[in-house]
């Protein structure tokens, strides 16, 4: 069963922020929220992950709703080189990660 | 460096032939993970283990299997029972930190087999 719901794609100016949204309406009380990112043919990059406070690092900040049923990747300056497929996951089970579809991210000039 | 290899990145073999991809970290990670992706599609766990000499089927084991005798190799075999092996496959590692366990993935193999 899908454990996360994200848009298949999504198209952003250059420069401006990228908001890629990611339902967990099933998402229990000790599941951390996490996101990647892939670019064509390499293995998926790491960006940031939560459990209910927002968090920010040098790539992105991630907002999760007070019901964490929803969150929020924010990429606040996009570029070209940000074009990816975003994947939004919950853990769930010890060590299994569930990868949905994601979420093909069109930065444009 | 840290991270993780796998070789080679391209792989071609015959139709009913096994053939092993290798996957090697050197983050100490405990864990670590083997998923296939098939084109437009996300990735899908195949096994992953948690330990050293211990190993879980994920949701798509049949017509693979893996072997975890050292804590930074964890090779994954895929065997001509496997129906459909044409894929790229992708390892992965993780720790946990206390505050998560983000995974670290490898460049990936891309298997052909005709």
């Amino acid at each position: 069963d899908a454990k996360t719901t994200q848009p298949p794609s999504m198209d952003c100016a250059e420069g401006r922020a990228a908001n890629l949204p990611c339902n967990h309406s099933t998402i229990s009380g000790n599941e951390y929220v996490y996101w990647y990112r892939q670019i064509h043919s390499q293995g998926p990059q790491y960006i940031i992950h939560g459990l209910k406070n927002n968090e920010t690092n040098e790539m992105a900040s991630l907002i999760i709703t007070e019901d964490r049923k929803s969150s929020t990747l924010i990429l606040p300056h996009a570029t070209l080189r940000d074009t990816a497929v975003y994947y939004c996951i919950v853990r769930y089970n010890f060590n299994k990660f569930y990868f949905g579809s994601g979420t093909k991210l069109n930065v444009k000039p | 460096d840290g991270g993780i290899t796998q070789s080679p990145k391209y792989l071609f073999r015959k139709e009913g032939q096994n053939v092993t991809l290798s996957c090697e970290q050197n983050l100490n990670h405990d864990a670590m993970y083997w998923y296939r992706q098939d084109p437009g599609q996300g990735l899908r766990l195949i096994y992953y283990s948690q330990i050293v000499n211990d190993f879980q089927k994920g949701d798509i084991a049949e017509g693979y299997s893996v072997s975890r005798e050292k804590k930074e190799s964890f090779p994954l075999t895929v065997t001509s029972a496997q129906k459909n092996p044409t894929a790229f496959y992708l390892c992965a590692s993780s720790r946990w930190t206390g505050k998560g366990n983000e995974q670290y993935f490898g460049p990936g193999t891309r298997l052909t087999v005709t």
